[in-house]
């Protein structure tokens, strides 16, 4: 069946540095929809960003991802981390593969920014 | 204001007894999702409905059951609570489906004792 990958169940880095959380997806679905979700503590999911595209950039509030129909990856990348990008963040699937549309949610990484 | 909005916020309750938790969206939304959100924090899909349309996560237990009246409702009954079902549950709604974004409300706690 469909499924998603987060890999990393907890990342921590220091403010400044790099962010890449991976996902992995699986799917028969030959056109899926990918997103990723964020959680900040004590709120709710929320999206940052999503695609369709196979291999075009797609960015909002700083972070970036890139849909690689090829490799089924769709990494989410920051520059520099901020304190406030600490947050549970989901990566998601969308597909047609049952039939209906269906979104499926990856196990999640909480990343925390240390100063 | 436009948003989703889920009451109670948190709920405790016995083994055994039926809860209902409601759901609005005042977003003129054509779908709405359920989803329970773990203590681990895992989300997964419950129910969504679109024009009339039930899609059933087959691995809900048969003593959950959503019940809409119109396409801004969808509330959440359960039956017969159990110690599993503790978790968040979190309403969403979309445009449509499919790759639409979905926008969540605040969640209900539920705590079964």
């Amino acid at each position: 069946g469909d499924s998603v990958t987060q890999t990393e169940g907890l990342v921590t880095l220091t403010e400044g540095l790099p962010v890449m959380l991976n996902c992995t997806y699986q799917t028969i679905y030959s056109n899926p929809f990918l997103f990723w979700y964020v959680q900040h503590l004590n709120e709710s999911p929320r999206l940052l960003l999503k695609s369709f595209t196979d291999n075009k950039r797609t960015e909002h509030q700083g972070f970036h991802a890139t849909l690689h129909k090829s490799s089924s990856s769709f990494h989410l990348q920051k520059s520099s981390a901020q304190l406030s990008d600490s947050a549970l963040y989901y990566c998601a699937l969308s597909d047609r593969a049952s039939g209906s549309w269906q979104l499926i949610f990856g196990s999640g990484t909480q990343l925390t920014v240390m100063p | 204001e436009t948003a989703v909005f889920q009451t109670p916020n948190y709920h405790v309750t016995q083994v055994g007894n039926e809860v209902s938790f409601n759901c609005k969206q005042t977003l003129g939304h054509d779908t709405m999702y359920w989803y329970k959100q773990d203590s681990k924090k895992l989300l997964k899909i419950m129910f969504s409905y679109n024009n009339k349309q039930l899609i059933v996560n087959e691995t809900v237990p048969r003593r959950f059951s959503p019940q809409s009246s119109d396409k801004a409702h969808l509330n959440l009954r359960i039956k017969s609570v159990e110690p599993e079902d503790s978790a968040v549950y979190l309403c969403a709604s979309s445009e449509d489906t499919g790759g639409f974004e979905q926008y969540f409300g605040p969640g209900t706690r539920l705590t079964v004792l």
